[in-house]
């Protein structure tokens, strides 16, 4: 079984600043991917980024990059020049080849504040 | 808009009921799954329908089930309805069954609120 560990407080970020959200996991799989999702007080689940295992290069899509550290088991998610629409619930989220189905962890809170 | 729809938005019923979630996947995707959300659980995988099978199980209560349709919309069936069910519901889809490359798109979710 897959486990996925967000242990930040709630965190507030000024406008235009950077965040890093910090995300681990742990698994004996070698095949998983990595998702982030972001969950503004709307309610809906927006997906962000993906990670492969077995990339060698970091993603991004736009403003959002993730940081992965293999060895570590870590996934970040970067979050850059920050904007207050991206004030929401950040979860992190892994599934393993041959089984789709998503672990999360529990989330972190982000408030950008202007 | 992620593609994915889910009827109904909101849903307020009693105990001991029994009611009917919707949902319909993105143009093309085959595999629909079912997530909780609450409070003091976090987000949990329910079901997985893949063309019209099951697919995979996770922490769904017997008094719960689903299925997929031929037209792959899929719907989710809470019984016996207890206020410990009061939670989001997603509904998500993807292209494949069991590539951890395939990203799933959620739905926007219904909210059932058992009084």
């Amino acid at each position: 079984a897959q486990k996925i560990t967000q242990t930040q407080p709630g965190m507030f970020v000024q406008e235009k600043e950077a965040v890093t959200l910090d995300c681990t996991y742990d698994t004996s799989d070698q095949s998983y991917g990595l998702f982030w999702y972001k969950q503004p007080s709307s309610g809906e689940m927006i997906f962000l980024i993906y990670q492969g295992s077995y990339d060698e290069q970091n993603a991004t899509e736009g403003r959002y990059s993730l940081n992965f550290q293999k060895a570590r088991k870590s996934a970040n998610l970067v979050i850059s020049a920050s904007q207050l629409g991206d004030s929401a619930m950040y979860f992190c989220a892994m599934s393993l080849y041959g089984n789709n189905r998503l672990a999360f962890g529990k989330g972190n809170q982000v408030v950008v504040i202007p | 808009d992620s593609g994915v729809t889910q009827t109904p938005k909101h849903l307020i019923t009693a105990t001991g009921q029994r009611v009917t979630l919707r949902c319909s996947p993105r143009s093309g995707d085959l595999s629909v799954y079912w997530y909780q959300q609450s409070l003091d659980q976090g987000l949990q995988f329910l079901i997985q329908y893949y063309n019209g099978e099951e697919r995979a199980k996770g922490n769904i209560l017997e008094r719960f089930s689903a299925q997929q349709f031929p037209d792959l919309h899929s719907e989710l069936n809470l019984s016996s309805l207890e206020l410990g069910d009061s939670a989001l519901y997603f509904c998500a889809s993807s292209r494949l069954a069991g590539d951890s490359t395939d990203t799933q798109y959620f739905g926007p979710g219904t909210r059932l609120t058992v009084l």
